[in-house]
Parts: C-alpha cells; structure tokens; sequence
C-alpha cells in the first residue's frame, strides 16, 4: 500500500462546476496535509494547508480533512480552465522524522 | 530571496557519465529534501536533511545515487554511473523546522535526459 493514494484521474470537469479530488495516507501519526498545484513544466505550488479534522476554506478552495477516515480532500467550486492542473496531496509527518510524501497527483481538465 | 535556486536546469548526458545536480535553499531554512518526478512513479522522495545532517536516505534507488549537504547553502546530488531509467526532473525544495511542516518551497527543477 503506498503511503499516499490519490486518482490519477484525469478528472474532467465543466467550467464553473465544482472539482473534487480525494486523497487517502495510511501512516495514523500524519499530522499535517497540503495540497499542492503543479502545472505542466513547472514546479509545485501549495494552494492549501489543513491540520485539525473538519473544513477549511480560501476563496475558490475548500480542503477537507477527516483523521479518522484518514481522508482528505479538495474541492474546487467555480472550476476556471486556469485550474487545469495536476494536485497533489502530501502528508507531513513529525514522528518520521518531519517526513513529507506526496501522493501521485490527481490531474483535472476544465473544459470551457 | 531568489527562492530555492537549481543547477542546471537541463541536462542532457550520456548513459555511464557522471552528474552532478546542484541546490541552494531559502535561507534560514532548516530542511533540504530531494525529489524525483517521472510521469510513471509520481514525485518521489529521494533524500532529506535537517541542519545539513541526512535524517532518511530510504528513497535512493541504488547505490549509484548519492547527496551532501556540506553547509546550510549548498547540497548536491549525484549520479554515477548515469543509466537513461534516471532520465527525470529532479527538484529540490527547502522549509523552515516548524513542527507541523509548513509549506515546502521547490526550485524550478533539474531536467535530466541520459541517453
């Protein structure tokens, strides 16, 4: 099982839709999750950083987070064809060392 | 500050020559990590530093992978003897020590190509 999963995708969604992209870690002692955004050629970006169970929100973005689940996720509302990235989620944690794993990355189309 | 700064961005060597990556962190920052991206295997964590010490070197393929930190500004990674299954971006990223991790900053990336 690897320490991060996310889909692949790619998830396609209509512009002005919502985005919803999902991300599992199987290490109970992770306590901090990032989302990052990387666009074709470039180099990750973090969007969104959550710590504590429950939602978390910046303007378009809004980042979910159940430890119990051990579960996180990101939605995108208004999706713009700006969005079109690939996401990644990473896992932070401090009992390994201050460790950060990414998952694969989850790519997403908005198509005009 | 100028970031986290890589060289050289390109590459372009030939299977069994040497290469040598190179990175400067944000300054201040106390973790240096490594990380490998190919379209089949993600972005993979190679290596990481704290205060210029390796804490977890788990990630390296083989043998033929090696990185130092000899000071807060300076780390390298290198490949010897290349094969063209290393051919990858490679990036490097810095952090402040903040317990909870905080946000990783990437330099733009060292584009290798092993022929």
């Amino acid at each position: 099982q690897k320490e991060v999963e996310q889909n692949s995708g790619p998830l396609s969604v209509p512009e002005g839709a919502i985005a919803s992209l999902n991300c599992t870690y199987s290490d109970r002692g992770s306590q901090s999750f990032f989302w990052y955004r990387q666009y074709s050629g470039k180099s990750p970006e973090l969007i969104m950083s959550i710590y504590s169970n429950g939602d978390k929100e910046d303007g378009r973005f809004t980042a979910q987070l159940n430890k119990a689940s051990q579960y996180v996720s990101l939605l995108i509302r208004d999706s713009q064809p700006s969005d079109s990235a690939t996401y990644l989620c990473a896992v932070n944690t401090w009992a390994a060392g201050n460790k950060l794993t990414f998952g694969g990355g989850t790519r997403v189309l908005v198509k005009p | 500050d100028a970031g986290v700064i890589q060289s050289p961005r390109h590459e372009v060597t030939e299977m069994g020559q040497e290469v040598t990556l190179r990175c400067k962190p944000i300054s201040g920052h106390d973790y240096l990590f490594w990380y490998r991206q190919t379209m089949m295997r993600g972005l993979e964590l190679l290596i990481y530093f704290n205060n210029n010490v390796p804490i977890d070197d788990s990630g390296m393929p083989e043998d033929r992978f090696s990185a130092k930190m000899p000071n807060a500004s300076f780390s390298t990674l290198k490949i010897q003897p290349s094969e063209p299954r290393d051919s990858a971006v490679y990036f490097c990223a810095s952090r402040p020590g903040l317990v909870l991790g905080g946000e990783l900053f990437f330099g733009e990336g060292s584009r290798l190509t092993v022929l």
